[in-house]
């Protein structure tokens, strides 16, 4: 019964690969995000989707791909990791107008590691 | 442009023991402020909020200010528990904005039993 759910948890890869996290919400909210933790524990936005649609995309690299087959899934490919790819991920989701109110619902996070 | 500042961790403290991390903002206008929440091996949760000066958001014991003319909005609660080792995120939506969240750093909280 996790509200927001990603997979997988923990992500260690090479240099040069191409990977994808994917993220799930059952709360039937209209948007998601992707925010990136890295090792300084900043947090900071790199996409957000209202209804399958982008509406913000943060200066992230090309590299980065979401893709949100409906609005209950939010997934990012990377190509070509690189070792600062290396942080924690982590999905997101509001309602509508969330945003006015704060209330995000966060998923545990995925560790990706770049060797 | 718009950040929070929020102090450097960690924070070690026996259990009920008086609590404060502060957290100062940057940002024009007037932003709504929040603190999360993020419990060892969970996603962070919302703890409180305030959106507007002098509000006063609460939970779990837990309060913080909206003070406008010192930017601030320090956490604080009167006695910790072990329960509420976790680390803290202040956080800030600029005025006027619909489409981000800006998040401190985070301050992880130990309390010892």
């Amino acid at each position: 019964d996790t509200a927001v759910s990603q997979t997988p948890k923990y992500l260690v890869t090479q240099m040069g690969n191409d990977k994808s996290i994917k993220c799930e919400q059952n709360l039937g909210h209209d948007t998601m995000y992707w925010y990136k933790q890295d090792s300084k524990k900043f947090l900071k936005i790199m996409f957000s989707y209202n209804n399958k649609e982008l509406i913000i995309n943060e200066t992230v690299p090309n590299r980065f791909s979401p893709k949100s087959p409906d609005k209950a899934h939010l997934n990012l490919h990377i190509n070509s990791l690189e070792l600062g790819d290396s942080a924690v991920y982590f999905c997101a989701s509001s309602q509508a107008g969330g945003w006015n109110t704060g209330e995000l619902f966060f998923g545990e996070g995925s560790r990706l590691t770049v060797l | 442009g718009d950040s929070v500042t929020q102090m450097e961790g960690p924070v070690t403290l026996s259990e009920e023991a008086f609590l404060t991390i502060n957290c100062t903002y940057t940002a024009t206008g007037y932003p709504s402020l929040f603190w999360y929440v993020q419990y060892p091996g969970e996603g962070l949760q919302l703890l409180l909020k305030a959106t507007k000066a002098d509000d006063k958001g609460s939970n779990k014991g837990f309060e913080a200010t909206y003070r406008k003319e010192t930017t601030s909005f320090h956490l604080e609660k009167g006695s910790v528990q072990v329960s509420d080792s976790a680390v803290y995120f202040c956080a800030l939506r600029p005025s006027g904005r619909d489409d981000k969240i800006i998040f401190g750093k985070g301050t992880r909280l130990h309390i010892l039993p």
